[in-house]
């Protein structure tokens, strides 16, 4: 079946320092990648996402690129501040055409601190 | 517009009883997907409603089931509990269709079952 694996945490990085979250998959078609993010005590926020190889998902100064050749989908920083201390999910989805549904099958997790 | 309601926020519950828990979408959103959140297992899917009917079931025993009403409100009932079950439930809405599935969480319920 479908899998999710990302670098194990945590991550502690200065404030300025260069972000990368490895995330790679498996899956049986061609599935939507996506980065979420987890706040203290919060739900997940979509960070980005990429629905096609070679597409690059962008927000907030994270960007991330599908890469289909080496099914990966890492995840980039240039300068991380002290509020994306979070933990951050590497996920896909992958229709499941008989049905028209979809489920996100998400990786474990990895949770990022960023001191001043 | 309104984001994902998730209600309550925090339950405590004892083992053997039973839960209700309740996710209101986006409007609009026909899709509502439920997912178990724990320190051990991660985020793993439980089910999927789409305008009222089941579209897609997980890997979890027969007391956790859930039903989507005709305003896209959905709830997820989880019987007979043990303390397992202890987790932080997310609600997931979407569109629900191939061409625009973006998924917008709620901020959750934690159970805690003691």
């Amino acid at each position: 079946g479908d899998s999710v694996t990302q670098m194990e945490g945590p991550v502690t990085l200065s404030e300025e320092a260069f972000l990368t979250i490895n995330c790679t998959y498996t899956a049986t078609g061609y599935p939507s990648l996506f980065w979420y993010v987890q706040y203290p005590g919060e739900g997940l926020q979509l960070l980005l996402k990429a629905t096609k190889a070679d597409d690059k998902g962008s927000n907030k100064g994270f960007e991330a690129t599908y890469r289909k050749e080496t099914t990966s989908f890492h995840l980039e920083k240039g300068s991380v501040q002290v509020s994306d201390s979070a933990v951050y999910f590497c996920a896909l989805s992958e229709g499941n055409v008989g049905a028209g549904s979809y489920q996100l099958t998400f990786g474990k997790g990895t949770k990022l601190s960023v001191i001043p | 517009k309104a984001g994902v309601t998730q209600t309550p926020r925090y339950l405590i519950k004892t083992r053997g009883q039973q839960v209700t828990l309740s996710c209101s979408p986006i409007s609009g959103h026909r899709s509502v997907s439920w997912y178990q959140q724990t320190p051990g297992q991660g985020l793993q899917f439980l089910f999927e409603y789409f305008s009222e009917t089941q579209r897609n079931k997980g890997n979890f025993p027969g007391r956790f089931s859930g039903r989507q009403f005709s305003n896209s409100r959905s709830e997820m009932n989880v019987s007979t509990l043990e303390l397992g079950d202890s987790a932080l439930y997310l609600c997931a809405s979407s569109s629900g269709t191939a061409d625009n599935y973006g998924y917008t969480f709620g901020s959750g319920t934690r159970l805690t079952v003691v």
